[in-house]
């Protein structure tokens, strides 16, 4: 089972910084079979980014995301304040599998 | 509107059965499929299997394997998730959700219910 494992688990910025998150995973991954979600407090998970870099429906552009073989990484270009919330990477190339999540925090 | 909507809170004992349901609406539903991920409390999203409504061909994580069956109903636009026996350690937050593409389980999930919370106490 391929193990994704994301950093930093915390990550503690201010509303207009740039947040970089990182997904590594235990072997290689197609760059088509990488997920980004975002998870705020009682609420259901909403995807962001699908095939590494492309940005699901309805998500701003400050959300993107690259990366290839076992590095992906998620990059928000300036945080607004709706963006403090727990991110997710996932692989559904062999079956799926879930990082352990990187809360993004205010400083 | 797209929307998966799930069934209730439950509150169970150790060693009862529990169907848990997802139902699905303003799409073709047999046409994407399914999955169920848990979180348990205070932790981070654990994808247990995934689940074709229209053949029913169903795929398992390996951690969930045994322990969990997941089924669907196409004729009521429903999937399920239940347990046989229980356990306390079942306590947790489920949720379904569609993969994006149809007919492949690719391109993430891009639809979710609203979760169904499961605690499990004597």
């Amino acid at each position: 089972e391929i193990v994704l494992t994301q950093s930093p688990g915390t990550l503690s910025l201010s509303p207009g910084e740039r947040a970089t998150l990182s997904c590594r995973a235990s072997q290689s991954v197609s760059s088509s079979d990488l997920a980004w979600y975002q998870q705020k407090p009682g609420q259901a998970p909403r995807l962001l980014i699908y095939g590494a870099s492309s940005r699901a429906t309805g998500i701003p552009d400050r959300f993107s995301g690259s990366g290839s073989g076992a590095d992906f990484t998620l990059i928000i270009s300036r945080l607004e304040p709706e963006d403090f919330a727990v991110y997710y990477c996932q692989q559904y190339g062999r079956s799926f599998t879930f990082g352990g999540g990187t809360k993004v925090e205010i400083k | 509107e797209v929307q998966l909507v799930q069934s209730g809170a439950e509150v169970k004992k150790p060693g009862e059965s529990l169907k848990i349901s997802c139902k699905g609406s303003g799409y073709s539903f047999t046409s994407y499929w399914i999955g169920w991920v848990r979180q348990m409390p205070g932790k981070g999203l654990e994808w247990m299997g995934i689940i074709y409504p229209n053949d029913s061909d169903t795929r398992y994580s390996p951690s969930f394997q045994g322990q969990v069956t997941i089924s669907a109903d196409k004729s009521i636009s429903t999937a399920y998730l239940q347990w046989s026996s229980l356990k306390a350690s079942d306590t947790a937050t489920f949720f379904c959700a569609r993969c994006q593409l149809p007919y492949f389980p690719y391109y993430g999930m891009d639809v979710w219910g609203q979760g169904t919370t499961v605690t499990v106490s004597s």
